[in-house]
Order: C-alpha cells, then sequence, then structure tokens
C-alpha cells in the first residue's frame, strides 16, 4: 500500500526566507504526487502535482517541487516566504483514484 | 460556477441522532468523495464514487452511508451519531482518478456531545 509522510509537524519560517517542506512517500510503481494547501477555516486547494513528467514541477504562488525517485521524496519549496503563505500544507498520494494524504506541515510566516 | 458546496457549514447532535451532509458540485465531474479530518491530522477517505449509482468503501466508513443517485448531488449520511464522529467533514470532486485534480468543498464543522 502506498503511504506518505511529511517529516516536520511544524516549521517556522522569517518573511522573505526561503521555505522547505518534506515529504517521503513509498510506492511500489510511479506514484502521482500532490501539494495541498489549506488555509485556516478553509477547504484545500491544489498548490502543484507531479505526474511522470517533468520532475521539477511548478505550481501556484511560486511553489515548487521535486521529484525525486531515488530518494522517494517530494519536498515542497519557495525561494521567499510571504505572510499570506502560512496555512496547512499536505503532502498527497494517489493510490488507485483515491488520495492518501500526510499528517500536515503547519507553516508559520513570521514578521 | 460555484464548485463543490456543501450544508450545513456547522452542525451539533446529539448522541444516536442522524443527519445528513449534503454535497453538491456544478463541474459535471464523475469522481465524488467524502474524507473526515481530526484536529492535528489529514484527512481519511469515508466514501467515493466513480459515478451516479456507482459508491465504494474508502479507509473509514463504518457509522457511515452514502447514496449517488445523480452526477451532481452525493450526500453522506450519520445514521446514529457517536463522539467518535466529532470531525469536519470535507466533500471532494474530480473528472478523473489518479491523476486528476480534487476540487473541495469548504467543509462542514460536525460536533456530537
Amino acid at each position: 500500500a502506498q503511504s506518505v509522510t511529511q517529516l516536520d509537524s511544524h516549521v517556522s519560517v522569517s518573511e522573505g526566507t526561503p521555505v522547505l517542506l518534506r515529504c517521503n512517500y513509498s510506492s511500489s510503481y510511479s506514484p502521482s504526487l500532490f501539494w495541498y494547501v489549506q488555509h485556516p477555516n478553509k477547504g484545500l486547494q491544489l498548490l502543484l502535482k507531479y505526474t511522470s513528467a517533468a520532475t521539477l514541477v511548478k505550481g501556484i504562488n511560486g511553489f515548487e517541487a521535486e521529484f525525486k525517485k531515488s530518494e522517494t521524496s517530494f519536498h515542497l519549496t519557495k525561494p521567499s516566504a510571504h505572510m499570506s503563505d502560512a496555512a496547512e500544507y499536505f503532502c498527497v498520494v494517489s493510490d488507485t483514484g483515491k488520495l492518501i494524504f500526510g499528517q500536515g506541515t503547519t507553516l508559520q510566516v513570521k514578521p | 460556477n460555484a464548485g463543490v458546496t456543501q450544508t450545513p457549514k456547522f452542525r451539533i447532535l446529539k448522541i444516536g441522532q442522524s443527519m445528513t451532509l449534503q454535497c453538491t458540485q456544478d463541474m459535471n465531474h464523475n469522481y465524488m468523495y467524502w474524507y473526515r479530518q481530526d484536529p492535528g491530522m489529514g484527512l481519511k477517505l469515508i466514501y467515493y464514487s466513480v459515478g451516479a449509482g456507482i459508491t465504494d468503501k474508502g479507509e473509514v466508513p463504518n457509522g457511515y452511508n452514502v447514496s449517488r443517485s445523480t452526477t451532481e448531488d452525493f450526500p453522506l449520511r450519520l445514521e446514529l451519531a457517536a463522539p467518535s464522529q466529532t470531525s469536519v467533514y470535507f466533500c471532494a470532486s474530480s473528472q478523473g482518478g489518479s491523476s486528476y485534480e480534487q476540487y473541495f468543498g469548504p467543509g462542514t464543522r460536525l460536533t456530537v456531545t
């Protein structure tokens, strides 16, 4: 069965500094991988997805993620954090059409 | 184009009561899903549907039922509410399976006391 592990439950950065949210997955075949963001009291919104095309995936709001098969990782990055990036981020793997969610990483952005 | 809508936004139930959470999408998506999100956790799949008349269990289906009579609607039924069902419930829809984006509703916050 596929699974996903987010390595940090909470990440705190200063505004203008880089963001790194880490995600490892396990899969017996080539997976589809996603990052979703959830702002307080809102539904989830897709940031980006990997579906076996380019290994570096660009998403909305300046976020990127790199698929590394050898490391089974799909880390999310952004060069410069903005206050509006403060939210909960979920790494997700697709298993035969169903999504398996990581536990989530809370991103705090300090002024 | 409203996307995925859910009603109600909030609900408090007493133990043993029943209720239906409503979900409607206007994107003509075949796939629809119900998730629950407990504090500090990711979403867990309760039930899903790949088209009208077709439903299947997800990871945590016990205590819930669903039906899919139309493409647009996918209601979730709680028959005998229990405190363990206190959670935030999200409905989602997608155009297809594995690699397709899922579109989420705003959620229903349910408390069972």
